[in-house]
């Protein structure tokens, strides 16, 4: 059962224009969010994460959403750039407790053309 | 900081052999993960441990699968045996509680073949 989904596998994207990727989950006891992306034969980077009690994050380019009523977030790269190319996953955790165990999606692969 | 460390990079191996890989975590981080990477379910956590203990192991797929930290700089996860349906690329990630909440820190990856 996957708790945290990312339902499109890929994305392209022209240069400079705004890229957008998806992400939905199931559980209503997440409450802290967030992406990482790797770059092939590496292993994946934080990139950037929200809490459950904002509903916004930006840090330079990169913004993430928060929608808890829909269960829904999404990470807006603006503009977007070649070197953006990479899979993105999405990761969802419940703050406070005992672990930092994080539950990821399956990725998105994403390819901005020159 | 060298990062986390794992070996080996690419292992390749014949159905119902034994099959380890290691991970060296970032010195000072007293969680490490195990995660297997496929296509179809992303990346899978499989077992996690906090100073050294195992914590959470439901990930873990079968009993082929054990994962062991003697110590806090070194951890190993074993298949035997190893099976076609294993290939995927395993990852070993190592946090802090103090540090960015849930930040994890991954390693390149083992990528793992079983003909």
């Amino acid at each position: 059962d996957q708790q945290v989904k990312q339902n499109s596998p890929s994305l392209s994207v022209q240069e400079g224009r705004i890229s957008i990727l998806n992400c939905d989950y199931t559980n209503s006891m997440f409450d802290y969010f967030l992406w990482y992306k790797k770059y092939p034969a590496e292993g994946p980077t934080f990139l950037i994460s929200i809490s459950s009690i904002k509903d916004k994050n930006e840090d330079g380019r990169f913004t993430v959403f928060l929608n808890k009523s829909a269960k829904h977030l999404s990470l807006h790269i603006v503009p977007s750039q070649p070197g953006d190319s990479a899979v993105y996953f999405c990761a969802a955790s419940t703050y406070g407790g005992a672990t930092n165990k994080l539950i990821f999606g399956t990725g998105t692969l994403l390819a901005v053309q020159p | 900081d060298a990062g986390v460390i794992q070996s080996p990079r690419h292992e390749v191996t014949e159905m119902g052999q034994e099959v380890t890989l290691r991970c060296k975590p970032i010195s000072g981080h007293d969680y490490l993960f195990w995660y297997r990477q496929t296509m179809m379910r992303g990346l899978e956590l499989l077992i996690y441990f906090n100073n050294n203990v195992p914590i959470d192991d439901s990930g873990m797929p079968e009993d082929r699968f054990s994962a062991k930290m003697p110590n806090a700089s070194f951890s190993t996860l074993k298949i035997q045996p190893s099976e076609p349906r294993d290939s995927a690329v395993y990852f070993c990630a190592s946090s802090s509680q103090g540090a960015l909440l849930y930040e994890q820190y991954f390693g390149p990856g083992t990528r793992l073949t079983v003909t």
